[in-house]
């Protein structure tokens, strides 16, 4: 695997329901992010790790709860979402000092 | 008004065009401006890094930042098919919002580059 991955590709999921993503990178850095990409909106950023603590949380509900166990691994544990978390979710990377992020393909999550 | 403007398009060029997209921004803190590259569901592709005022050239893509008037454009040359993709404009300054690393980016300009 190469680059910064992410599992699964795509979701569904019930209000009522819990599940997690799961992202991976191979690239050696020290900073990871999520992201939530809507239609028609500048990406939105969500949460920031830096050296596997997380040093932003932009204002995001509890519903959404990140999880950094090492420097490699990211994840975001969904629990009673709603119909307009529905969106297209990516992980990126970074090193710490460098605004250079790399991003994997992302999930796509359905709210039903 | 945003910090970050992008025109959303579409864009319709033809095959051989060169390609002119452009944001603006408001925040004259940002110091680091990149380009990304978004296939239809896909993540988006890191295209083009610079830092400061200037230009950067790799390939046909060419990126152009004017600090002063708070302008960034990316040029395509000889725009391909394969080109047609969302391009996201990105930008950041260093302890921006606390965060180091806080990427502020553009709603994309879908471009379409017909055969």
């Amino acid at each position: 695997e190469t680059g910064v991955t992410q599992t699964p590709r795509h979701l569904v999921m019930g209000m009522t329901n819990k599940k997690s993503l799961k992202c991976e990178q191979h690239l050696g850095h020290n900073a990871m992010y999520w992201y939530k990409q809507s239609a028609k909106k500048p990406l939105e950023l969500m949460f920031v790790y830096s050296l596997e603590e997380r040093v932003e949380n932009n204002s995001v509900p509890s519903r959404f709860s990140p999880e950094c166990p090492n420097s490699s691994h990211l994840f975001l544990h969904l629990h009673t979402l709603q119909p307009e978390d529905s969106a297209l979710y990516l992980c990126a990377s970074s090193q710490v000092a460098s605004a250079e992020q790399y991003f994997g393909p992302g999930t796509r999550l359905t709210v039903t | 008004q945003k910090e970050v403007e992008q025109d959303p398009g579409p864009l319709s060029v033809p095959e051989g065009a060169i390609v002119s997209l452009n944001c603006t921004y408001s925040n004259s803190a940002f110091q680091y401006f990149m380009w990304y590259r978004q296939y239809s569901r896909k993540g988006p592709e890191l295209l083009m890094y610079t830092y400061s005022s200037g230009n950067k050239e790799d390939g046909r893509f060419t990126a152009q930042v004017d600090k002063s008037s708070k302008y960034i454009s990316l040029f395509i040359r000889d725009s391909q098919p394969s080109d047609s993709a969302t391009y996201l404009c990105a930008m950041s300054g260093r302890n921006y919002g606390g965060a180091t690393n806080k990427l502020i980016f553009g709603t994309g300009t879908l471009l379409a580059v017909q055969p």
